[in-house]
């Protein structure tokens, strides 16, 4: 089985702060791992994955997010907040022995404070 | 850009009613996926189709139908709704198999069962 945890349901950040948003994960294989953002009143926007390969992954907005196996985790991270970073974040994982089935996690709500 | 669109962004229905849900993309993707998205709860996948007339059941099926009859088609079906299926629903697309694609979602149906 395949399982995602976010542990903190808001964070919130000043303005020009970095952010972190936290996520581990649990599988039986290899993961491949993948963060989505959810404006309101708006469907989910892909941000970022991770397939393999370098353990830094780069994406949409300034977003990146670092995979770490040891800890099983996959946090996503900015250097410099914006208040229009305010959302939703979702992270999701998938076995690779499981198909293209994706679970997520509960959801993480970013509040950046100007 | 891929599109994935959704019949309704709102809908009230009442208790027993049968209640279909249509999604469409137009990028020629293999998979589409139809998840609920509940406040705490993240999405959780309610059923998938790889394939025309192909489907696998999800995380949580009791209660629900698909059919997909074209490509670019997925319908789900409520078949006697009930409030507890007051939800968000949420449609996405990917391509083909192997797990490494990203999906696209569509903007989302708010339904309110009464």
């Amino acid at each position: 089985a395949q399982s995602v945890a976010q542990p903190e349901d808001q964070v919130n950040v000043a303005e020009g702060n970095p952010l972190t948003v936290k996520c581990t994960y649990s599988v039986s294989g290899n993961p491949y791992l993948f963060w989505y953002v959810q404006y309101p009143n708006r469907g989910l926007q892909f941000l970022l994955k991770y397939i393999t390969g370098d353990n830094l992954v780069k994406g949409s907005y300034g977003f990146e997010a670092e995979f770490n196996k040891s800890q099983t985790s996959f946090h996503l991270k900015k250097p410099s907040a914006l208040v229009s970073d305010s959302a939703l974040y979702f992270c999701a994982v998938r076995d690779k022995n499981a198909g293209n089935m994706l679970t997520f996690g509960g959801g993480t709500r970013l509040m950046v404070k100007p | 850009d891929v599109k994935v669109t959704q019949s309704s962004r709102y809908l009230v229905k009442r208790t027993g009613e049968k209640v279909f849900l249509e999604c469409v993309q137009d990028m020629d993707h293999e998979n589409m996926f139809w998840y609920r998205q509940d406040p705490g709860l993240g999405l959780r996948l309610i059923y998938f189709s790889y394939d025309v007339k192909m489907k696998e059941k999800g995380d949580i099926p009791e209660g629900y139908s698909v059919s997909r009859e074209k490509k670019e088609r997925f319908s789900l079906i409520l078949e006697s709704a009930s409030t507890n299926q007051t939800s968000m629903y949420l449609c996405a697309s990917s391509l083909g198999s192997g797990g490494t694609y990203e999906q696209y979602f569509g903007p989302g149906t708010r339904l309110t069962v009464t």
